[in-house]
């Protein structure tokens, strides 16, 4: 699986929008981006996939930029339960068999 | 539907020994990954079984070795215990199949293990 990168930390605000990057510059065509967080003291759960379009779900949105070099992913309204550390994943398409690749992810702090 | 179970919860070994650990994916899933996670090192894939077959290894020794039975349950063995062992780890099951991007993994509260 390509490479991602993450900020370490973000603090953000309750009932405020959170905007968590992570960038792919090796990217390849057939992959797919996926996000997980972990919760403290839970294994990990699944937010949200994307390849090209932005994409939405009940638990947040995935924007895409144009060449796919990077990406985002976007809590509408953070509460204090969405404090967790997120991970930014490649997956490729042509993969046939699954298991992820976990970088260091990004510790996301909500403060009241 | 119930989630993905591991037991047990918590776990103390000695340095030298071995354990089995042992995970039951929700039902209708066929694929069961295993993964180790420490301060250190953070989230580490161990390995996947896909119809009791594995289908994928991460770059562990082979003192960690698994299986998955029929049912898809699946177990996972580390003989010779190290201290440096000591870790959470953390099994997650998917529908399994071709269409890996499609795999949502559901995780489940992992297993504890301290070695001693």
């Amino acid at each position: 699986d390509a490479k991602t990168t993450q900020p370490n930390s973000m603090e953000s605000n309750e009932e405020e929008p959170v905007h968590l990057p992570c960038n792919h510059s090796t990217i390849s065509g057939t992959d797919y981006i996926h996000w997980y967080r972990q919760l403290p003291s839970q294994g990990p759960e699944y937010v949200i996939h994307g390849l090209t379009s932005n994409v939405n779900n009940r638990m947040a949105s995935l924007a895409i930029a144009e060449d796919r070099k990077s990406s985002t992913l976007i809590l509408h309204r953070a509460t204090l339960r969405d404090a967790a550390v997120y991970y930014c994943i490649l997956r490729d398409i042509g993969g046939g068999a699954d298991g992820l690749t976990f970088g260091k992810g990004t510790h996301l702090i909500i403060q009241p | 539907k119930a989630g993905v179970t591991q037991t047990p919860r918590y776990l103390i070994k000695t340095r030298g020994q071995q354990v089995t650990l042992s995970c039951s994916p929700i039902s209708g899933h066929r694929s069961v990954s295993w993964y180790q996670q420490t301060p250190g090192q953070g989230l580490q894939f161990l390995f996947e079984y896909f119809s009791e077959t594995q289908r994928n290894k991460g770059n562990f020794p082979g003192r960690f070795s698994g299986r998955q039975f029929s049912n898809s349950r699946s177990e996972m063995n580390v003989s010779t215990l190290e201290l440096g062992d000591s870790a959470l780890y953390l099994c997650a099951s998917s529908l399994g199949g071709n269409k890996v991007i499609m795999n949502e993994q559901y995780f489940g509260p992992g297993t504890r293990l301290t070695v001693t």
